[in-house]
């Protein structure tokens, strides 16, 4: 069976302390791994994709990195505004799907 | 541009009513999803359109969810005899195509008392 598990479950960083976010994935067929960015009350906001290992992604203080059994989000000097619950998900499988897997997510929490 | 609408963004129903729940999806994306998401999960998959037709419905928990999307754009979630455990936020998404990345709606947060 596909899965996705995120951890750690929850972090909490002081403004400018770097940390990373791991996303191991088991599944069959990976055909693109996504991360998202979800604030309270709102619906997840896409960051990155990436479709092969090796592959690496750059936005602002977040980078994004893929392996053949996991990913990582690495944050950068982050700030108080970084503060949201970061989701990964993978699309894999048949190529007649568009079925997103999503793990339970990170809570990162930036304090001043 | 517009993202992703869906409406209402909340409602509150009781056990054994029936609910539909509206998408908007993005203008030009060609496929449109359909996610359920409870407090503290990630989202869980329901349904996938690629134009009209529902190409995957794998995620659908039982017959009295049901989803369609008659002119390829706008979408209608039903729930009929609704439940306390359907309460949960609903999520549209769309995408220019299948395996392209998703964009999210803000969601309607459905409520069964």
């Amino acid at each position: 069976e596909d899965q996705v598990t995120q951890s750690p479950e929850a972090l909490r960083l002081q403004e400018g302390e770097s940390s990373s976010l791991n996303c191991s994935y088991t599944v069959s067929g990976l055909r693109g791994l996504f991360w998202y960015r979800q604030d309270p009350g709102k619906g997840p906001e896409f960051l990155f994709t990436l479709y092969s290992a090796g592959e690496e992604k750059e936005k602002e203080r977040l980078k994004a990195t893929l392996t053949k059994k996991e990913s990582f989000l690495h944050i950068t000097a982050p700030k108080p505004e970084d503060s949201a619950t970061y989701l990964c998900a993978v699309l894999a499988g048949s190529s007649n799907t568009g079925k997103l897997i999503f793990g339970q997510g990170t809570t990162l929490q930036v304090k001043p | 541009g517009a993202g992703v609408s869906q409406t209402p963004s909340n409602k509150v129903t009781e056990k054994g009513k029936y609910v539909e729940l509206r998408c908007d999806p993005i203008s030009g994306h060609t496929a449109l999803y359909w996610y359920r998401q409870s407090l503290g999960q990630g989202p869980e998959f329901l349904i996938y359109f690629q134009g009209t037709g529902a190409a995957d419905d794998s995620g659908l928990p039982n017959d009295r969810f049901f989803a369609v999307r008659p002119e390829g754009s706008v979408s209608t979630l039903k729930i009929q005899r609704t439940e306390r455990g359907d309460s949960a936020v609903y999520l549209c998404a769309s995408s220019l195509n299948r395996g392209h990345e998703q964009y999210f709606g803000p969601g309607t947060r459905l409520t069964v008392t």
